[in-house]
């Protein structure tokens, strides 16, 4: 079984647009996390929920919102797509908040705007 | 520049050579960790260490911290083609909420030639 799981794997759209990618994980952890990849590889930390409050919201554009309808789920709505977001974002989770928890991976979205 | 700085930025090796990453910071960090990453893949955890540990070894890995340096590394011995990937480091240091900001290196890409 997967244990983070994200979907779509791939998600092109045109600029202007709205999407949505749904994140999921089954390891009863309590912490989610959004990062964004650029095309230069480097990752960044979006947003943090944990049980489902918002915790971490690094600076990133309001038309970006996270949603998490429970713990297991972390959903990224983004509005006003703009070619600047063509990245490909992960998912993440750790069991606890706390400062020594591993995060484990979901296996990625790529978005490519036109 | 920013927080997380590692070298070099791509290492090619041949197989059965031992590969050295190296990761640099700029604030005291609470802990740092180290991470995989196959081409089109998710991020795997490696290993982590606290900032009151000097190295930590797990099979053929061994990460070394020198907190007056301000800097980490990671030592892969006795390589193979299957390492061929892209290594990162990721800190946890003050700032932000009171639990801290997480901020990845910009990524170490080590090809191992069979």
């Amino acid at each position: 079984d997967t244990a983070v799981s994200q979907t779509p794997k791939y998600l092109v759209t045109q600029m202007g647009n709205d999407k949505s990618i749904k994140c999921e994980q089954n390891l009863g952890h309590d912490t989610m996390y959004w990062y964004k990849q650029d095309s230069k590889k480097f990752l960044k930390i979006m947003f943090s929920y944990n049980n489902k409050e918002l915790i971490i919201n690094e600076t990133v554009p309001n038309r970006f919102s996270p949603k998490s309808p429970d713990k297991a789920h972390l959903n990224l709505h983004i509005n006003s797509l703009e070619l600047g977001d063509s990245a490909v974002y992960f998912c993440a989770s750790s069991q606890k908040l706390g400062y020594y928890n591993e995060q484990f991976f979901g296996p990625g979205t790529r978005l490519t705007v036109l | 520049s920013q927080q997380g700085e590692e070298d070099p930025q791509a290492l090619s090796i041949q197989e059965g050579e031992n590969a050295t990453m190296n990761c640099s910071y700029k604030t005291s960090i609470n802990n740092l960790q180290w991470y995989r990453q196959n081409s089109g893949r998710g991020l795997v955890h490696l290993i982590l260490i606290r900032s009151n540990e000097r190295e930590k070894h797990s099979g053929r890995l061994r990460v070394t911290l020198d907190t007056s340096k301000k800097s980490s590394s990671l030592l892969i011995t006795a390589s193979r083609a299957a390492d061929t990937a892209s290594y990162f480091c990721l800190n946890r240091h003050a700032g932000g909420t009171s639990y801290g900001k997480l901020t990845f290196g910009q990524g170490t890409i080590l090809t191992v030639h069979p």
